[in-house]
């Protein structure tokens, strides 16, 4: 039962515009959301994070928006660059929990 | 330099035999974890160890099996009885286990690709 979902496999975007990868999730009591970035045949990256006492966070390029009344966050890459091709992937983590969920990731194509 | 190493990075076994996929942390992390990584599919947790000598198994532990006998080493064999294992392995640790009174990310190796032949 996938708890976290990402409904997109694959988002294709232009150069220098603006990349919105979308997460839903249906277990009420996570509290900690992550963003992986995924490069094939590799380990992933840590992106970037939100507690759920936050609706925002920021770090240079990337932000994660948090909704929880809808379980959706979203992670926006602006502006997208060439080198942000990759898979990526939402995770989530519950409180009582013991570790990350993870949804099936999306593969990000940033065309020039 | 801090981090987490896996090996072998690629692995072939033949039908019926176990093999042992090597994790080891230098980042004094508590918790590592196992989870493999299937095409189109999420990373899936197998097992998980919060301190030395202690784990849990996860969403899909059957087939596999693990020891944490140092804090540094936590190694995944996959046994025969695991009837699909060709798969992407990720071993990863991290400073607490999530939820446990700190949210903190988990850190992972560069994987193992293992292929039964």
């Amino acid at each position: 039962d996938q708890q976290v979902k990402q409904n997109s496999p694959s988002l294709s975007v232009q150069e220098g515009r603006i990349s919105i990868l979308n997460c839903d999730y249906t277990n009420s009591m996570f509290d900690y959301f992550l963003w992986y970035k995924k490069y094939p045949a590799e380990g992933p990256t840590f992106l970037i994070s939100i507690s759920s006492i936050k609706d925002k966070n920021e770090d240079g390029r990337f932000t994660v928006f948090l909704n929880k009344s809808a379980k959706h966050l979203s992670l926006h890459i602006v502006p997208s660059q060439p080198g942000d091709s990759a898979v990526y992937f939402c995770a989530a983590s519950a409180i009582s929990g013991y570790a990350l969920n993870f949804g099936k990731g999306t593969s990000l194509l940033v065309t020039p | 330099d801090g981090g987490i190493t896996q090996s072998p990075k690629y692995l072939f076994r033949k039908e019926g035999q176990n093999v042992t996929l090597s994790c080891e942390q230098n980042l004094n992390h508590d918790a590592m974890y196992w989870y493999r990584q299937d095409p189109g599919q999420g990373l899936r947790l197998i097992y998980y160890s919060q301190i030395v000598n202690d784990f849990q198994k996860g969403d899909i532990a059957e087939g596999y099996s693990v020891s944490r006998e140092k804090k540094e080493s936590f190694p995944l064999t996959v046994t025969s009885a695991q009837k699909n294992p060709t798969a992407f392995y990720l071993c990863a640790s991290s400073i607490d286990v999530p939820g446990q009174g700190g949210s903190t990310e988990a850190f992972f190796g560069q994987g193992t690709r293992l292929t039964v032949v």
